[in-house]
């Protein structure tokens, strides 16, 4: 079983719907990071978590640490939102090793 | 303008030939890692480096070397390529640990 698990692994959905996209770890974690990949291949780092709730424009990031458990959402998405978003952790007790997940395709249609 | 900077973009080389992705960060940045990306396999990192002088292997850290001889400086050597190391390579920088992480633009290499 991988340490980060996302879901869904792809995500279809119509212009202006409200997108949510799911990061369960297993691992104690000092951060967690969500981090944004468009076609043309770049990776942009979006938020870093350690607690609570962050938003930044059109995207909101939470984090339960209890239950190990964090969402990124979008709202009134935008056929510029489609991209590959990835989930990576932090874990408490490694060196300065990123865990990754595999990522959740997002396809967002005029 | 804070960025990574990679170089070569694009590469097609052929099996053997010793070939060197340069990485430069103008942030000074303490910690810095290489990544490779395949289709289904997502990232998974080659080495590290903590500081000057300080790398550490990754989860697939065979056929390739690093060296931080600088801050600035984290290049990735490939001393004999093979067809298995044609991939997309990340170069990646952090202020701290836990810090939020800035990405190049990647380097497309194709081994022949």
């Amino acid at each position: 079983k991988n340490e980060v698990e996302q879901s869904p692994q792809n995500l279809t959905a119509q212009e202006g719907e409200f997108i949510t996209i799911n990061c369960s770890y297993s691992v104690g974690i000092s951060a967690l990071h969500w981090l944004q990949q468009h076609p043309g291949g770049g990776i942009v780092s979006l938020f870093m978590l350690s607690s609570g709730k962050k938003k930044h424009g059109r995207l909101i990031a939470t984090i339960n640490i209890q239950e190990k458990h964090s969402s990124l959402h979008i709202t009134a998405s935008h056929p510029r939102d489609s991209a590959v978003y990835i989930c990576a952790v932090n874990r408490m007790d490694s060196n300065y090793q990123l865990i990754w997940g595999a990522g959740t395709k997002l396809i967002i249609k005029p | 303008e804070a960025q990574v900077t990679q170089n070569p973009r694009y590469l097609i080389t052929v099996t053997g030939k010793k070939l060197t992705v340069t990485c430069s960060q103008n942030m000074n940045h303490e910690y810095m890692s290489w990544y490779r990306q395949d289709p289904g396999l997502g990232l998974r990192q080659i080495y590290y480096s903590m500081n000057v002088e300080v790398t550490d292997k990754g989860d697939v850290p065979e056929g390739y070397k690093v060296s931080r001889k600088e801050k600035r400086n984290f290049p990735l050597i490939l001393e004999s390529p093979s067809p298995n190391q044609t991939s997309l390579y990340f170069c990646a920088s952090s202020r701290d640990r836990i810090g939020e992480w800035y990405f190049g633009p990647g380097t497309r290499l194709t081994v022949l």
